[in-house]
């Protein structure tokens, strides 16, 4: 256990509803990272925040997807109209320096 | 664009073994080289980590070899276990970077056989 919460573990959803995900890092870390995993593939960066603000997002963060970090310590990312394309697994890694990243156990996705 | 290139894909060994992944990296401002291990189910565990100032670093059975002429950095596993069963990611960063996000490989499969 590496300290980073995730909730829920699992979702499953159907094609266009909303779906939220929590991140709870490690107390003392600043920076929060979302990545994504697709089956067979190695974690794919999302966004990025320093306390509470959202400092990179990636091209693959579509207008869909929106993340915060109101008060710089949890973290939520929520899909709005969800497709099938987001089925994947989404994990929250939390840094004190920005090297070393401690992740989360993920929450895994299937929009059906 | 695939900036870290791992391989093997899949790799089987047998127990006492030495299992060993290969990286290559094509972003020469990378300056950060950790390796993490993802059970099924499980987010990733960073393992080991390296920065292209030492050519060598070992924390028990795992060592890490960086050749930052050639551009490549590999995990060695010595005396392998059943229980290193796992998909282990090589990945990079760049310090200097406003975010140290990490670029991770396409991750190697390793088996070790009783």
């Amino acid at each position: 256990d590496t300290g980073v919460s995730q909730n829920p573990r699992h979702k499953i959803t159907k094609r266009g509803q909303n779906v939220t995900f929590r991140c709870d890092p490690i107390s003392e870390h600043n920076r929060l990272y979302w990545y994504r995993q697709t089956l067979g593939q190695g974690p794919e960066f999302l966004t990025y925040f320093q306390n509470e603000a959202q400092l990179e997002k990636s091209r693959l963060l579509s207008d869909r997807f929106s993340a915060e970090r109101p008060k710089g310590s949890f973290s939520t990312l929520e899909i709005q109209r969800t497709e099938q394309g987001d089925s994947a697994m989404y994990l929250c890694a939390s840094s004190l320096d920005g090297n070393e990243q401690f992740f989360g156990p993920g929450t895994r996705l299937t929009v059906l | 664009q695939q900036q870290v290139k791992q391989s093997p894909q899949s790799l089987i060994v047998q127990k006492g073994g030495i299992s060993i992944i290969n990286c290559a990296y094509e972003n020469t401002a990378f300056d950060y080289f950790p390796w993490y291990q993802q059970f099924p189910g499980k987010g990733p565990a960073l393992l080991i980590a390296i920065r292209p100032d030492v050519s060598e670093k070992k924390e028990g059975r795992f060592t890490i070899s960086f050749n930052k002429s050639a551009k490549q950095f590999s995990l060695h596993i010595m005396d392998s276990q059943p229980g290193d069963s796992a998909t282990y990611f090589c990945a990079a960063s760049n310090k200097g970077g406003a975010t140290n996000k990490l670029i991770f490989g396409t991750g190697t499969l390793l088996a070790v056989q009783p």
